[in-house]
């Protein structure tokens, strides 16, 4: 069954670095999301994509963070200068709009300590 | 902008009891509604979904929804539970020809065994 995969599944980085988080959409799917959990709160959405370019995005995605979809496959979520308060899992969704039965596909997430 | 809220916030049970938690949402419009697992220390999982329909649907491990559309609602329930069912649970919703889900809060379920 196809999944949406991420990589790596750990990520610790200092302070003020860059990161970038990497994903694997499932191929026939148009729709790719980031999604945001520190630990112990709820699921947050960051941002959608389509058609090469930001559909969506809430007020946590500010100017430290981008996306991109560098290749036909690949789908990246960018933090230009990490911050301690950026450490949480991150989730990497895709989905194929079809009428009214839309489900996004979540991948497995990646967990992003900063220290 | 759609919201979910998710009242029960940490669910204790013993094994064996039966489960109810609740969901319920705030939308104008046709939503497609979801209930994800979290075991501690992992993924998301899907455990059941509804689009249109029967409105009460049955998932995985047991579980089942009901949506009632009068009142916004759709609550998870399992008639009893198991130690192993000791997860976080989100009711997520997303409009049609949407993928962006909203995220409930989540319940934390406890079941001692």
């Amino acid at each position: 069954e196809p999944e949406v995969t991420q990589t790596p599944s750990h990520q610790v980085t200092q302070m003020g670095q860059e990161v970038i988080l990497r994903c694997v959409p499932i191929s026939n799917h148009l729709y790719f999301y980031w999604y945001r959990q520190i630990l112990g709160q709820k699921v947050e959405f960051l941002v959608s994509f389509y058609n090469n370019e930001i559909s969506e995005k809430s007020e946590i995605f500010d100017d430290q963070f981008s996306v991109e979809r560098p290749d036909g496959s690949n789908f990246t979520l960018k933090i230009r200068s990490t911050k301690l308060e950026d450490s949480a899992m991150y989730f990497c969704a895709s989905s194929k709009p079809t009428g009214g039965n839309t489900e996004a596909f979540f991948g497995q997430g990646t967990r992003l300590t900063v220290v | 902008a759609q919201s979910v809220s998710q009242h029960n916030h940490h669910v204790i049970l013993s094994e064996a009891a039966s489960l109810e938690l609740g969901c319920n949402y705030s939308y104008g419009g046709t939503v497609n509604l979801f209930w994800y697992v979290q075991y501690p220390g992992q993924h998301l999982q899907l455990l059941l979904k509804y689009f249109s329909g029967d409105p009460l649907v049955k998932g995985i491990k047991g579980f089942e929804a009901e949506f009632i559309k009068s009142k916004f609602s759709f609550n998870l329930r399992k008639p009893s539970v198991q130690w192993s069912d000791t997860a976080e649970y989100f009711c997520a919703v997303n409009p049609p020809n949407a993928g962006k889900s909203t995220f409930g809060d989540g319940t934390t379920l406890t079941v001692k065994p």
